[in-house]
């Protein structure tokens, strides 16, 4: 079993949609992070949150501690918001906190 | 400020070659971490460092890998000898802190491919 676990794996939603994305893990971590990657492209860090909720334009993510999950949602979603949404963590053992473990992805699709 | 530059872009090699990979973190960045994003698979952590030290390579395969980040110049990613299962797309990070603690920025990523 994967430490980091997305779901779904892929998402398709019609524009104007509200979209979750779920995030759960089985390591005690000291932060995580909701990264955006474009077919092809590069990556961009969305989120990185270690408590509660973040909220940026129609981005929003929210963290359970003692759960180990979390989520991402996007309200009014827009086809220029099609991309893969990675979820990773930084352990939180003592380890290097350079060391990200990466979920799978979720592969977001919005039609117009 | 620019962001974080990878070069170069695409690199084609052919089995047995070197590659270096480069990348040059934000201005005022001092904590460089490199990922493996093989074909169809998720991103693997390769290597964290901090100028002239490197913090934690766990992530490095044991053989033909290696990894600086001078006092002076970007920080290489370098693979000796590739084999094919070495295409992939490398990509760079970089933090004015720790992982756990500062937003990560990462560059657009080297894509290898060996022929």
């Amino acid at each position: 079993k994967n430490e980091v676990e997305q779901s779904p794996q892929n998402l398709t939603a019609q524009e104007g949609e509200f979209i979750t994305i779920n995030c759960s893990y089985s390591v005690g971590i000291s932060a995580l992070h909701w990264l955006q990657q474009h077919p092809g492209g590069g990556i961009v860090s969305l989120f990185m949150l270690s408590s509660g909720k973040k909220k940026h334009g129609r981005l929003i993510a929210t963290i359970n501690i003692q759960e180990k999950h979390s989520s991402l949602h996007i309200t009014a979603s827009h086809p220029r918001d099609s991309a893969v949404y990675i979820c990773a963590v930084s352990r939180g053992d003592g380890g290097s906190q350079g060391n990200l473990i990466f979920g799978k992805g979720t592969k977001l699709s919005v039609k117009p | 400020n620019a962001g974080v530059m990878q070069n170069p872009r695409h690199l084609v090699r052919r089995r047995g070659q070197e590659a270096r990979l480069r990348c040059s973190p934000m201005k005022g960045h001092s904590h460089v971490y490199w990922y493996r994003q093989l074909p169809e698979e998720g991103l693997k952590f390769m290597v964290y460092l901090q100028k002239e030290n490197i913090i934690d390579e766990s992530g490095m395969p044991k053989e033909r890998f290696s990894a600086e980040f001078p006092k002076e110049g970007p920080s290489i990613l370098r693979i000796q000898q590739v084999v094919r299962g070495d295409s992939a797309a490398y990509f760079c990070a970089s933090s004015p802190k720790q992982a756990n603690t500062g937003e990560l920025f990462f560059g657009e990523g080297s894509r290898l491919t060996v022929l």
